[in-house]
C-alpha cells in the first residue's frame, strides 16, 4: 500500500523561528512530490519536486527531495503568524490522471 | 472565472439518508477528483474522472458513487449515510499533463458533512 508520513504532526513556534517539516514516503511508481499549504479551507499548491538534491525556493520557503532515502523537507525561515497553517505533503504516482497520495499533514502554529 | 465551486457548504444528515454533493468547474479541465479529509488527517481520494463519461475508484470509494455526464460537473452521491462518512469533502480539477509535467490541482472550498 502506498504511504506518505509527515512529522511532526503538530508544531508550535515563535515568530522569527525557523522550522523544518518532514515527509517520508513508501510508494510504487513515484513520479513527483508536492507540498501544499492549507489554511482555513482548500489546499493551495506550494512546490513540486521531481529530482533529488535540487532545492526549490519561494521567498522564505524552500524544499528539497531525497529519492534515495525517500523523503523531503520543507523549511520556513523567519516565520510569521501568516505561516500558521496545515502543511500537506503528497506524492504523485506514475499512473494516469495525476493521482495524489497525501500525508496526514503538519499543523504549524506561529505565536507572536 | 469562478474556478471550482461546491454546494452545499455544510450539511447534517441522519443515518441512512442520501444526498448529492455538487461540484462544478469552469476552467474546461478534463480531470476531476473527489477527496475527503477527516479531522487531523490528510486528503484521501474517493473517485476521479479523466473526462466526461469516464470515472474510476480512488483509495476510499465504498459508500459513494459518482457520474460525469459533462466536462464541468462531477457530483458525488452518498446513498446510505453512515457516521463514518462525517468529513470535509473537497472537489478538485486539473488539466491533463504530459509525462514530465504537472498541472496543479485546483480545489473547491469544501463541503462539511456531519452524519448523526
Amino acid at each position: 500500500e502506498d504511504k506518505v508520513v509527515q512529522s511532526p504532526l503538530s508544531l508550535v513556534v515563535h515568530e522569527g523561528d525557523t522550522v523544518t517539516l518532514n515527509c517520508s514516503y513508501e510508494v510504487t511508481n513515484f513520479r513527483s512530490l508536492l507540498w501544499y499549504k492549507q489554511e482555513k479551507k482548500a489546499p493551495t499548491f506550494l512546490f513540486m519536486l521531481t529530482s533529488s538534491g535540487i532545492e526549490k525556493k519561494s521567498g522564505r520557503l524552500s524544499s528539497i527531495l531525497d529519492k534515495k532515502e525517500l523523503f523531503s523537507i520543507l523549511n520556513i525561515t523567519a516565520t510569521q503568524t501568516g505561516d500558521s497553517a496545515i502543511y500537506l505533503c503528497a506524492v504523485r504516482l506514475i499512473q494516469g490522471a495525476q493521482k495524489l497520495v497525501f500525508g496526514q499533514g503538519t499543523r504549524l502554529t506561529i505565536n507572536p | 472565472n469562478a474556478g471550482v465551486t461546491q454546494t452545499p457548504k455544510f450539511r447534517i444528515l441522519k443515518i441512512g439518508q442520501s444526498m448529492t454533493l455538487q461540484c462544478t468547474q469552469d476552467m474546461n479541465h478534463n480531470y476531476m477528483y473527489w477527496y475527503r479529509q477527516d479531522p487531523g488527517m490528510g486528503l484521501k481520494l474517493i473517485y476521479y474522472s479523466v473526462g466526461a463519461g469516464i470515472t474510476d475508484k480512488g483509495e476510499v470509494p465504498n459508500g459513494y458513487n459518482v457520474s460525469r455526464s459533462t466536462t464541468e460537473d462531477f457530483p458525488l452521491r452518498l446513498e446510505l449515510a453512515a457516521p463514518s462518512q462525517t468529513s470535509v469533502y473537497f472537489c478538485a480539477s486539473s488539466y491533463p499533463g504530459q509525462f514530465d509535467s504537472y498541472n496543479e490541482q485546483f480545489f473547491g472550498p469544501g463541503t462539511r458533512l456531519t452524519v448523526l
